[in-house]
């Protein structure tokens, strides 16, 4: 079966760094490719980039290229998402999801999201 | 502002027929990429529910399919009941952006 585990939410101050995880399960982790996805409260899904496992090759959306970095670590099978200065404007659900059919296929599998929240 | 254009809620009474629109350009539906469907339950992570325009994943009901014409494709959900109150979201591949776009989101409400 495969499977997507997020690791747990987590409450950050402005300006503290995060980096949170994915980790697959039940497939060749290295045979494709990886996306993060932001749900702000309330609000619609936002595609944040993806990455090729095999090789970390990344590709951005214009609207988080320089905000996030999207990295993996093949060895263990899990993806990350970085934040080096968080910004209230970051609370959202994050959610990891296996594309299928290449770059420009559908999310079959996703993790269950990890809750960010960022307060003073 | 969202690269594929939904209508933001519809609705419809238990066993009618509802359809939820996806509107996108000449950079991604136009351009012959596929469109997917996804229902989200609340609190709950997308689920796809359509693939390549018309076909269901194993375990999602023929009440669901989809289709497309033109720029657009479309969700429709027969014999609704209350367990498809939801929000949907479509998504595609765009070549300007190079990257995959969602649509904003339809709030499906069974009255």
């Amino acid at each position: 079966e495969v499977q997507l585990v997020q690791s747990g939410a987590e409450v950050k101050k402005p300006g503290e760094s995060l980096r949170i995880s994915c980790k697959g399960s039940g497939y060749s982790f290295t045979s494709y490719w990886i996306s993060w996805v932001r749900q702000m409260p309330g609000k619609g899904l936002e595609w944040m980039g993806r990455i090729d496992p095999s090789d970390s090759y990344t590709n951005y959306s214009p609207s988080f290229q320089g905000h996030v970095t999207i990295s993996a670590d093949k060895s263990i099978s899990t993806a990350y998402l970085q934040w080096s200065s968080l910004k209230a404007s970051d609370t959202a659900m994050y959610y990891c999801a296996r594309l299928t059919l290449g770059t420009t296929g559908y999310f079959q599998h996703w993790g269950q999201g990890t809750l960010v929240t960022v307060s003073s | 502002q969202s690269v594929l254009t939904q209508p933001p809620s519809v609705s419809g009474a238990p066993g009618q027929r509802v359809t939820i629109s996806c509107t996108g350009s000449s950079s991604n539906i136009g351009a012959g990429y596929d469109v997917h469907w996804y229902q989200q339950l609340p609190g709950t992570a997308p689920k796809l529910l359509i693939y390549g325009y018309s076909n269901r994943p194993s375990g999602v009901p023929d009440r669901f399919s989809g289709s497309k014409s033109g720029t657009s494709a479309s969700l429709a959900i027969t014999g609704l009941q209350a367990e498809d109150e939801a929000d949907y979201y479509c998504q595609s591949y765009d070549s300007r952006l190079s990257g995959s776009v969602f649509g904003g989101g339809t709030k499906l409400t069974v009255l």
